[in-house]
């Protein structure tokens, strides 16, 4: 079983529906991250949390927000969808400080 | 300028080849991320290193750290290596530690012909 999951794998929705995207991890660490991948882009740092309930912004947090209820799960919501959110959303985490990151499968979300 | 800059943006090899993927950054960083993104979508973490070098299998990653330059190599290259390699780099913070977050390079897509 995959240690990251994320659900939804693959959503098409409408400008202004609201959306959650969930991420699930079994390896225990306390680290969560989600990013959007753009074509000809590099990953960009949507949200960040260290812990339950601890929530740092990104370099592009407009237009979403996320939670932390419980350390295996950080979910990603967007409010008001739009077009230009249209991308490929991988959760990861990483374990303390300065270590690798492990990647989720990514969700690829369009919005129409 | 993009903080990290990767080489060459695309790339098409014959089975068996040496090939060389090459990544530059602007920043002070503790450390740097070698990743391996497969057609699909997922990522996967191949090395982290903050000097010299590491092997793993056919992979080697290297880094300069005074000229701010790190290779990742492959030898005798498959078509199952082929994939978009990405480069992310994790930057020194103002108060001199290292920052809890990656910077990343837009990635070179490797494709090996058999």
């Amino acid at each position: 079983d995959a240690d990251v999951t994320q659900t939804p794998r693959n959503r098409i929705t409408k400008t202004g529906k609201r959306i959650m995207l969930e991420c699930s991890q079994t390896k225990g660490h306390d680290r969560m991250y989600w990013y959007r991948q753009d074509p000809g882009l590099g990953l960009r740092l949507i949200y960040y949390s260290f812990d339950v309930k601890d929530i740092n912004k990104g370099e592009i947090s407009d237009g979403y927000s996320v939670s932390r209820q419980a350390q295996a799960k950080f979910s990603l919501s967007l409010e008001s969808a739009i077009p230009n959110q249209t991308a490929l959303y991988f959760c990861a985490t990483q374990r303390g400080s300065y270590n690798e990151q492990f990647f989720g499968p990514g969700t690829r979300l369009t919005v129409l | 300028k993009n903080e990290v800059e990767q080489s060459p943006q695309n790339l098409t090899a014959q089975e068996g080849e040496f090939i060389t993927i090459n990544c530059s950054y602007s920043v002070g960083i503790s450390a740097l991320h070698w990743l391996q993104q497969h057609p699909g979508g997922g990522i996967v973490s191949l090395f982290m290193l903050s000097s010299g070098k590491k092997k793993h299998g056919r992979l080697i990653a290297t880094i300069n750290i005074q000229e701010k330059h790190s290779s990742l190599h492959i030898t005798a290259s498959h078509p199952r290596d082929s994939a978009v390699y990405i480069c992310a780099v994790r930057p020194w913070g103002e108060g001199g530690g290292a920052t809890n977050k990656l910077i990343f390079g837009t990635g070179t897509l490797l494709a090996v012909q058999p």
